[in-house]
């Protein structure tokens, strides 16, 4: 039963066009989102996070949508750079869970120069 | 700055052998975690502990033991490895009430 759900495995874009990764979920007692980017051999890193109550955050060339109504959230990287590449994952979190975050399984994203 | 650290990168363990994986975080932050990652499946939490001395299960939690005596190191032992524990193991931590982990860069582990 995934309650976070990333159904693109894979995503390819050109250099300096926009990415948009997707992610769904289905507990609408989240109400903290966030954004992991993994290199091979790395561990994930914290990229961007949006909370429940807002329905954009921005930072830099990375901005999430949050659709609440949709259960619905976006990753949108503009311009999207070669160093981008890597796999990105989606997660979510409610209050009082003991901060435990619930993970999609990722989406591959290449960007080719 | 260290963050995470996770040792060893790679382990390569017999069925039935027992080791340590070991964790360490500079942050002083209170909760720690570890997940293991395989191939189709995301991110899995195994255990967790949101202070020293106070662990508790996560998802796939069999076949793991941990403990917290100090609020730096957050050790994962696996008992009696299986070919099913085969996996990338990663651990986090983040500060109190805080949503943001950090990892480690994780330990690659292979049981023949």
């Amino acid at each position: 039963d995934q309650q976070v759900k990333q159904n693109s495995p894979s995503l390819s874009v050109q250099e300096g066009r926009i990415s948009i990764l997707n992610c769904d979920y289905t507990n609408s007692m989240f109400d903290y989102f966030l954004w992991y980017k993994k290199y091979p051999a790395e561990g994930p890193t914290f990229l961007i996070s949006i909370s429940s109550i807002k329905d954009k955050n921005e930072d830099g060339r990375f901005t999430v949508f949050l659709n609440k109504s949709a259960k619905h959230l976006s990753l949108h990287i503009v311009p999207s750079q070669p160093g981008d590449s890597a796999v990105y994952f989606c997660a979510a979190t409610r209050a009082g869970n003991n901060r435990k975050l619930i993970w999609g399984l990722g989406t591959s994203l290449a960007v080719n120069p | 700055n260290a963050g995470v650290t996770q040792t060893p990168k790679f382990q390569v363990l017999k069925t039935g052998q027992s080791m340590t994986l070991q964790c360490a975080q500079d942050m002083n932050h209170e909760y720690m975690s570890w997940y293991r990652q395989d191939p189709g499946m995301g991110l899995r939490l195994i255990h967790y502990s949101v202070g020293a001395g106070i662990t508790d299960q996560g998802e796939v939690p069999n076949g793991y033991n941990v403990s917290r005596s100090t609020t730096e190191d957050f050790p994962l032992r696996l008992l009696s490895a299986a070919p099913s524990q085969t996996s990338v193991y990663f651990c986090a931590s983040s500060r109190s009430g805080g949503n943001i982990q950090y990892f480690g860069a994780g330990t690659r582990l292979s049981v023949l």
